[in-house]
């Protein structure tokens, strides 16, 4: 079983939907939780640290659902610099293993 | 200043050639990381360096020669390249090596990359 698993849509959504992604990871270990986007031939870059308690920024909410080992994004109010792939990255705690998802693609059309 | 800086940006080499990756973050980070991305796939991990040391080596071929000079800067030898090598290769580093309680330690920051073509 991979170590984190999400659904690589891809995802089309109009302007102004909401949309949300899930992903699930395999070791109950796992200490800390991250989304990251990245655009076509660019870095990945940190969009939101992920806590127990959920978290928002803006439009952005993230929420760890630690008994069901699952980590969720949701974007409110999509806009069409949306438009990336957003990759679900977990930290053993341990050590450096940063494992990262395969990512989920989403288009905002206009 | 939260930069990983990477050049060159774009490399294309031959299979007899030599050339060097190099990365450099001045944010106090003891761990430094280089991953190779293909497209539409996540980034794979390559090595782990931690405090100068290399920690982590995920069987990556020999014509890929890490190096670490000091706690700021780390390059990747490439030598002898195969087609298949071309990708995009990122460097990352995080504050530190272990989680540090939620506080941020743990979190990565990438470099721009450098774009590989092998020919």
């Amino acid at each position: 079983r991979k170590e984190v698993e999400q659904d690589p849509g891809p995802f089309n959504v109009p302007e102004g939907a909401t949309v949300a992604f899930n992903c699930t990871y395999s070791n109950s270990a796992s200490q800390s939780f991250f989304w990251y986007r990245q655009d076509c031939r660019k870095e990945p870059k940190l969009l939101m640290s992920v806590y127990s308690s959920g978290n928002e920024d803006g439009r952005f909410t993230a929420q760890l659902n630690r008994a069901s080992q699952y980590i969720s994004l949701l974007i409110r109010d999509s806009k069409l610099s949306d438009s990336a792939t957003y990759l679900c990255v977990v930290n053993r705690g341990t050590g450096n293993q940063f494992y990262f998802g395969t990512g989920t693609s989403l288009t905002v059309i206009p | 200043d939260t930069e990983v800086t990477q050049t060159p940006k774009h490399l294309v080499m031959g299979m007899t050639n030599k050339k060097s990756l190099k990365c450099e973050q001045h944010m106090g980070h003891r761990a430094m990381y280089w991953y190779k991305q293909k497209a539409k796939k996540p980034p794979e991990l390559m090595f782990v360096y931690s405090y100068e040391k290399l920690s982590i080596n995920e069987s990556v071929p020999s014509r890929f020669s890490p190096e670490c000079p000091n706690s700021s800067l780390l390059n990747l030898h490439l030598h002898a390249l195969q087609p298949e090598d071309s990708a995009l290769y990122l460097c990352a580093s995080s504050q530190s090596t272990q989680w540090t309680g939620g506080g941020g330690g743990e979190k990565l920051f990438f470099g721009s990359g450098t774009q590989l073509s092998v020919l």
